[in-house]
């Protein structure tokens, strides 16, 4: 039981390039978050999904974009990556507005 | 908006202590559910319990138990006898209504946990 996966782990890239954040879970959950995680923040949602094709906004959309074409997958995009996006992203999904939500491990990415 | 206060932002104890990490939030929802998170070193987000807004029954699990008091708008975590892998940081999180029948969790600061031997 795989549960909720995230890859890459860990990244570096460099400011202006294209980065996508992978996530998956095998739950068949129907709701999908991102947060991320910054010293001094805690942890705020970037973008989070409903279903397969339903996708919003939440605290701090600018510079991500997100896709849901399966249930399973959940990918983030930094369209141009900059420094202040320098951050660790979790993955979230749950069954129901009712249920608990649960994470993934984590992908720690830097911006240089 | 919704908001989660975790005043204690670092603590220390000995092993075998007890220690409680306060949680104080504030909602105007009258349906909520309560959260707690547990990140160790090794960065994991590992979920520990959730509350309805309805069931103010403490709950015990372990060497954990949570005290839930509506009248104060607090959901403090107690743990008992405290161990050296406890040491962690704990998030409080209140779930939040979202568009779409979505709810995300507001997270409070943390608190840094450290016991020692």
């Amino acid at each position: 039981d795989a549960g909720i996966t995230q890859s890459p782990r860990y990244k570096i890239t460099e400011t202006g390039r294209q980065v996508t954040l992978m996530c998956h879970q095998t739950w068949s959950h129907s709701y999908m978050f991102w947060y991320r995680q910054d010293l001094g923040h805690g942890l705020r949602l970037i973008y989070y999904s409903a279903a397969a094709d339903i996708t919003d906004k939440g605290e701090v959309p600018d510079g991500y974009v997100v896709s849901r074409s399966k249930t399973e997958n959940f990918p983030l995009t930094l369209e141009s990556a900059t420094r202040s996006q320098t951050s660790v992203y979790f993955c979230a999904s749950r069954l129901d507005p009712a249920y608990e939500q649960y994470f993934g491990p984590g992908t720690r990415l830097t911006v240089t | 908006a919704q908001k989660v206060t975790q005043a204690q932002t670092e603590i220390s104890v000995v092993e075998k202590e007890d220690v409680t990490l306060d949680c104080v939030y504030e909602t105007r929802d009258t349906t909520y559910y309560l959260f707690w998170y547990k990140q160790p070193p090794s960065g994991e987000l590992v979920f520990l319990i959730r509350r309805n807004s309805f069931d103010e029954q403490n709950e015990i699990s372990g060497r954990y138990s949570w005290n839930f008091q509506k009248s104060t708008s607090s959901f403090n975590f107690t743990i008992t006898a405290s161990q050296v892998v406890d040491s962690a940081v704990y998030f409080c999180a209140l779930s939040e209504e979202l568009i779409q029948g979505a709810q995300k969790l507001v997270f409070g600061q943390g608190t840094r946990l450290t016991i020692n031997p």
